[in-house]
């Protein structure tokens, strides 16, 4: 069974720093391009970055690039997301997501980890 | 960047009706889109792919058709675990973008 699970969110202040975990299990990691997804509070998803399997493809939406850093340690079996200069409209779910075979959709899904941007 | 209009925004139906979400696109994106289902404090739930592919282990009550930028999702006859938040997604263009979502409520 594919486990995805998120750790490390929390309050952080504005132009503060987070790493975000997601350790994976039940499925071969080093095969799989992962991505994060962002849910503000009573809002909809937002697509934040993506990873190819070798970790040598990453993307970024526009409103993340340049502060937000994804990255995989596939002996760890593990994604990141690395976030600098964080600002409130940050505040979110960020959940962590593995591709669907070939096609950038996302089949498994962790329970997430809520991210507060807030002095 | 291609915006995905939604459309309702709610849909309030009674078990066993039909429903038909809406997703629009802003430009032509053939048949690359994804339907999620989202319930409340659950992540989402892929449901249909590539516009008219069926997840696996999603009942055949849920089924996906159009191409180009309209597509819909039709739920044939609502059970009560169907009521929750609809996303589409494209996976056409970088970036990878969202619908604004409906819910789909008990009447």
């Amino acid at each position: 069974e594919v486990q995805l699970v998120e750790s490390g969110g929390g309050l952080v202040q504005p132009g503060g720093s987070l790493r975000l975990s997601c350790a994976a299990s039940g499925f071969t990691f080093s095969n799989s391009a992962m991505g994060w997804v962002r849910q503000a509070p009573g809002k909809g998803l937002m697509w934040v970055s993506a990873i190819s399997d070798s970790g040598g493809d990453t993307y970024y939406a526009d409103s993340v690039k340049g502060r937000f850093t994804i990255s995989r340690d596939t002996s760890e079996n593990t994604l990141f997301l690395h976030i600098n200069s964080l600002r409130a409209e940050d505040t979110a779910v960020y959940y962590c997501a593995k591709r669907y075979n070939s096609l950038w959709y996302f089949d498994s899904w962790g329970q997430g980890t809520l991210v507060t941007v807030s002095s | 960047e291609i915006v995905l209009t939604q459309s309702p925004a709610t849909l309030s139906l009674s078990p066993g009706e039909r429903a038909t979400l809406s997703c629009r696109a802003s430009q032509d994106i053939i048949g690359y889109l994804a339907w999620y289902q989202q319930k409340p404090a659950q992540p989402p739930r892929l449901l249909i792919y590539d516009a008219s592919n069926r997840a696996s282990g999603i009942p055949a009550r849920f089924s996906g058709s159009g191409s180009g930028t309209d597509f819909t999702l039709t739920i044939s006859s609502l059970e009560p675990e169907d009521f929750a938040v609809y996303y589409c997604q494209q996976r056409r263009y970088w970036p990878i973008t969202f619908g604004g979502g409906t819910r789909v409520e008990i009447k």
